[in-house]
């Protein structure tokens, strides 16, 4: 199985901060990399596919980069319901994997 | 917009098989990959494995001697089967829809309970 690697594993920033989430695969998996929101009690939602393609409906202040083995997932102004864990998922390789998760707290 | 629903029992015995059903509305099943994931209470996600409309699957090894996905395409429907279970089966479990390998419709979520 392919590992995923997401750091940090917690964050804590302030609103208008830009937040960077690395995702780092145990081997290369091209662009095939998704990233997901989950808030409280409520199932993932799909941000960001194939590396660096932002989800229909989506806010622009979301915006995902890397391939091969090492991606970033960047919110450029963080705003108060961006509050979440964050999570990566290789979809390269079966089977898929996801990572341990980012929760991502307002300082 | 498509919507999915998880439906089933929120508590199995040890050893018995758990069964849920997920029921897409607003769309077809055609032509599209299921999945299935699960979340144990405050844990990741797993993967649990997919169905191809068509009726084929793939599952992830460390569940596979265990799952069996199926699919009812006049019902608009697919199904977990889960046999032999301990409390490490314990976990909110989620039907989706795949586009690509990505989760692009995912059901609210529910809690599957594994206690005597």
């Amino acid at each position: 199985d392919i590992q995923m690697t997401q750091s940090p594993s917690s964050l804590s920033a302030s609103v208008g901060d830009r937040v960077t989430i690395t995702c780092q695969a145990s081997q290369g998996i091209s662009k095939y990399l998704n990233w997901y929101q989950q808030k409280p009690g409520k199932a993932p939602k799909l941000l960001i596919y194939d590396a660096s393609n932002l989800e229909t409906g989506v806010p622009s202040r979301f915006s995902g980069s890397g391939s091969g083995t090492d991606f970033t997932f960047t919110i450029s102004s963080l705003q108060p319901e961006d509050i979440a864990t964050y999570y990566c998922q290789q979809c390269g390789n079966l089977p898929y994997t996801f990572g341990q998760g980012t929760k991502l707290e307002i300082k | 917009q498509v919507q999915l629903q998880e439906s089933g029992p929120g508590l199995v015995k040890p050893s018995e098989t758990l069964s849920l059903t997920c029921t897409v509305s607003g769309g077809s099943i055609s032509g599209y990959y299921w999945s299935w994931i699960r979340q144990p209470p405050g844990k990741g996600l797993e993967w649990i494995g997919y169905i191809f409309y068509s009726g084929s699957t793939n599952y992830n090894p460390s569940l596979k001697s265990r799952v069996t996905i199926s699919v009812d395409t006049s019902k608009n429907q697919f199904s977990l089967k889960l046999t032999s279970v301990t409390a490490a089966d314990t976990a909110v479990y989620y039907c989706a829809r795949q586009r690509g390998g990505g989760m692009e419709n995912w059901g609210q979520g529910t809690l599957v309970t594994v206690s005597s």
